[in-house]
């Protein structure tokens, strides 16, 4: 059973455009949620995350939008660059247990010139 | 940043064979882990550690132990290696659970 679920499982964006990428889940106590990017070859990196209290979080050119009723989050990406493709994870945790993260399968961005 | 470096970066095991993976921290992080990704799966939690000297299972902990002799070090043990082994293995640290976690670059393993 996934609890944490991502899609699309692959986006193509031009680049100036905006990538949107989704991720649902299915536990209510989970109250963080971290995105990590990972390129090739190397380790995913966190990116941005948000708390549950929280329905947005900005960073640059980031956004996570948050709806708790729905059990859904996405991120935006804003003027995508050729630089931003990789793969990007949703993940939860929970405050109230170990904390420990589980991912979502990802979603893999390009981002073409 | 936190440094956490992996060994080795690529392995071809035989089947039934032992493989250990090696992981090193060098931000003095309380917490490490273990997982593998695969495609269709992401990132899976196998084993974590609180600290020198504690190992606790994570989701998929069958067939893998794990060893935290120190505050730097932490392996992943696969005493019978077998085929459905074949993964990438990330190691992570971070200072409390609920803090970033810090990737290593990653073991490519096959298991023949």
């Amino acid at each position: 059973q996934q609890q944490v679920r991502q899609s699309p499982q692959s986006l193509t964006v031009w680049e100036g455009e905006t990538a949107i990428l989704n991720c649902s889940y299915e536990n209510s106590a989970f109250d963080y949620f971290p995105w990590y990017q990972q390129f090739p070859g190397e380790g995913p990196a966190l990116l941005i995350s948000i708390l549950s209290v929280s329905d947005k979080k900005e960073d640059g050119r980031f956004t996570i939008f948050f709806n708790k009723r729905e059990k859904k989050l996405s991120l935006h990406i804003a003027d995508s660059q050729p630089g931003d493709s990789a793969t990007y994870f949703c993940a939860a945790s929970a405050s109230s247990g170990s904390w420990q993260l589980i991912f979502g399968s990802g979603t893999q961005l390009t981002v073409m010139p | 940043e936190a440094a956490v470096t992996q060994s080795p970066r690529n392995k071809v095991a035989v089947t039934g064979g032992k493989v250990t993976l090696s992981c090193n921290q060098t931000n003095n992080h309380n917490n490490m882990y273990w997982y593998r990704q695969d495609t269709g799966h992401g990132l899976r939690l196998i084993h974590y550690s609180y600290g020198a000297g504690s190992t606790e299972k994570g989701d998929i902990p069958d067939g893998y132990k794990a060893s935290r002799p120190s505050q730097e070090n932490f392996s992943l043990i696969l005493e019978l290696a077998t085929p459905s082994q074949t993964s990438v293995y990330f190691c992570a640290s971070g200072e409390r659970q609920e803090d970033t976690q810090y990737f290593g670059p990653g073991t490519r393993l096959l298991v023949l």
